[in-house]
């Protein structure tokens, strides 16, 4: 089951703050987070495990609630590199990285 | 970390013919995938590619329009058999090997290769 990304697209400034959610029909075991620049091949941001580890890389947060199956990524004080398309890739039981991908939301952050 | 390379980068072939992928790994990795992602759109996974044993596929997928090999533990095919119109995207292979940070797994991806079907 595709997991569901919301907002599709959002726009902002330099500066401000932006959150992007993915939930989820059936339980999750892990949600991953991914930018891809247009042209570029998707790269990791940050993973989300059931029980409360969190890994990525810094900068970046993110909020996994088993219960509701959702998770949101917050980008604060966004700078133009955020620009990209995010993935929220969900892991079942079994394998935490064969991952099905959400449809991406579309970042755009302007000077 | 993982530096993955794939070959070619981008191709146009004619219906009916098949085009091999290669997914080349600078370090041996157990779990090796194959996406697919139509040009705007999500990642699609097709199969996982076992090391020593057949594909893994995706509901939707099948061995025969989607041969796959993994002779070692750095290394993939994807053919993509008597292709359409449809077929038309770009593939991905992707590994998951130990992060960048370490630690944790990651996975990553390789830059992708481009396919037009005419």
């Amino acid at each position: 089951q595709q997991p569901v990304q919301s907002p599709q697209a959002v726009i902002l400034r330099e500066g401000e703050d932006a959150v992007i959610n993915c939930s989820s029909s059936k339980a999750l075991y892990s949600v991953h987070w991914y930018r891809q620049k247009h042209g570029e091949a998707p790269v990791f941001l940050m993973i989300l495990l059931k029980g409360g580890e969190q890994k990525g890389h810094d900068k970046i947060s993110a909020s996994f609630n088993e219960k509701k199956q959702q998770s949101s990524l917050y980008l604060t004080a966004s700078q133009l590199s955020y620009s990209g398309t995010y993935f929220c890739g969900t892991g079942g039981g079994g394998s935490n990285y064969k991952l099905t991908f959400g449809k991406g939301t579309l970042l755009t952050v302007n000077p | 970390s993982a530096v993955i390379s794939q070959k070619p980068s981008r191709d146009i072939c004619q219906r009916g013919t098949s085009l091999t992928i290669q997914c080349q790994v600078d370090s041996q990795v157990t779990m090796m995938f194959w996406y697919r992602q139509q040009p705007g759109q999500s990642l699609t996974l097709i199969a996982t590619a076992n090391q020593g044993s057949e594909a893994t596929y995706e509901s939707g997928f099948v061995i025969d329009k989607f041969p796959i090999s993994r002779p070692n533990l750095t290394f993939s095919t994807l053919t993509v058999s008597n292709m359409s119109p449809e077929d038309s995207s770009i593939y991905l292979c992707s590994v998951e090997a130990l992060g960048l940070a370490g630690g944790y797994n990651e996975q990553f991806f390789g830059p992708g290769t481009r396919l037009t079907v005419l």
